[in-house]
């Protein structure tokens, strides 16, 4: 069965530094999303990407992110500027254009730890 | 953004028994709903889709009522292996909304030998 994958599965970085987390989504899928969760916390939507651009992004994720498609399988989130409340998990998620879109399958995330 | 509320729990239930998870969302205008799996430090997982007419997979029934803005979910014969967070998501569905997920906090589900 295709899944998401990400990686790292789990970084540690200084606050202040930049960190870039990947996904390969499902080959076929053309919408592709980031959420994190906060330990403890509910998964809260970043943004989604389809088309090569941003259709839609939360208050979270301010100037400091930014997310990419450098090639035909990778999808990044870069933090420019890490702070201690960006420690998460951060989850990478896929779905396909004509079939029930909002069906999305998540990737099994990146635990970032900011110190 | 608008709310999903869920009774965070725990629930705490033996094998074999039926329990019920309830969710209820603030904005009306929502178009598609979810029930979510979570296990411990692990992704979400698609469990199933809820449509108003209500809709059965196995040993699970999602239930969806518009008009009240509520959502259910009933795991009857529990297994140990249903121990996990089941999540409420909810989404928009417009086009221009990105298909974003909207998602409760979650209602913890622990299954006793």
């Amino acid at each position: 069965e295709p899944e998401v994958t990400q990686t790292p599965s789990h970084q540690v970085t200084q606050m202040g530094q930049e960190v870039i987390l990947r996904c390969v989504p499902i080959s076929n899928h053309l919408y592709f999303y980031w959420y994190r969760q906060i330990l403890g916390q509910k998964v809260e939507f970043l943004v989604s990407f389809y088309n090569n651009e941003i259709s839609e992004k939360s208050e979270i994720f301010d100037d400091q992110f930014s997310v990419e498609r450098p090639d035909g399988s990778n999808f990044t989130l870069k933090i420019r500027s890490t702070k201690l409340e960006d420690s998460a998990m951060y989850f990478c998620a896929s779905s396909e254009l004509f079939r029930a879109p909002e069906t999305q399958y998540f990737g099994p995330g990146t635990r970032l730890l900011v110190l | 953004r608008k709310e999903v509320e869920q009774d965070p729990g725990p629930f705490n239930v033996p094998e074999g028994a039926t329990v019920a998870f309830n969710c209820t969302y603030s904005n009306s205008a929502s178009q598609s709903f979810f029930w979510y799996r979570q296990d411990c430090r692990k992704e979400p997982k698609l469990l199933m889709s809820v449509y108003s007419s209500g809709n059965e997979d196995g040993r699970f029934t999602a239930q969806l009522n518009r008009a009240s803005q509520y959502i259910s979910l009933l795991i009857r014969d529990s297994k140990l292996s249903d121990s996990a967070t089941y999540l409420c998501v909810v989404n928009n569905g417009a086009e221009n909304s990105g298909y974003a997920l909207n998602f409760g906090k979650g209602t913890s589900l622990l299954v006793t030998p």
